[in-house]
């Protein structure tokens, strides 16, 4: 199985700043990875999909960007809104998995 | 509007069984892939399992093989998750989510249904 690792585990960052999240895949999935922004008691939400491409009607201030084995999930200006788990997910091979998740605070 | 009504969650004892349902609409739900993922309580997403189309070709994580079936009947706009033998750490809130581009990523999500095996 295809392992997927997430850095930092939380992550606490002022209104306005840039920040990055990493994901690590245990072997080469190309471009097959999406993100997803989890809110507390709520489903997550498809955010990137094919490592860089934005979903419909998410903001332009989230990005996408990596392949093979290192992606990285970037917030151009933190909002109060983004404070929630970000989650990795491979697509590459069967069990599809999930990285364990990055939780973003506001500062 | 692209909508997911799970149901069928509760509480059952290990061992026991429970089917759980998804009620898709707002868009052909016979022409894509469909999912189910859990999420146990405080911890991270898991896959479970996708199917196809026309309901053919099915795919498991290995922990829940021969003790779950994943199905649909596209005629009632519905996927189901059969859940038999089911151990304690089988307890998760179970999403139903639509699966884009042959099963590979997930949008949208339903709200999920809560299984709880307890004795």
């Amino acid at each position: 199985d295809i392992q997927m690792t997430q850095s930092p585990s939380t992550l606490s960052a002022s209104v306005g700043d840039r920040v990055t999240l990493t994901c690590r895949a245990s072997q080469s999935i190309g471009s097959s990875l999406a993100w997803y922004q989890q809110k507390p008691g709520k489903a997550p939400n498809l955010l990137i999909y094919k490592a860089s491409n934005l979903e419909n009607g998410v903001p332009s201030r989230f990005s996408g960007s990596g392949s093979g084995t290192e992606f990285t999930l970037t917030i151009s200006s933190l909002q109060p809104d983004d404070s929630a788990t970000y989650y990795c997910q491979h697509f590459k091979s069967y069990p599809w998995t999930f990285g364990q998740g990055t939780k973003v605070e506001i500062k | 509007e692209v909508q997911l009504v799970e149901s069928g969650g509760g509480l059952v004892q290990p061992g026991g069984s429970l089917r759980l349902s998804c009620s898709a609409s707002g868009f052909t739900f016979s022409g894509y892939w469909m999912g189910w993922v859990r999420q146990a309580p405080g911890r991270g997403l898991e896959w479970v399992a996708n199917i196809d189309p026309d309901g053919t070709e099915k795919n498991y994580v290995e922990s829940v093989k021969g003790r779950v079936t994943i199905s649909r009947d596209n005629a009632k706009n519905s996927l189901y998750l059969q859940m038999s033998s089911l151990r304690v750490e089988d307890t998760a809130i179970y999403y139903c989510a639509r699966a884009l581009w042959f099963g590979g990523w997930f949008d949208p999500w339903g709200q999920g249904t809560l299984v709880t095996v307890s004795s």
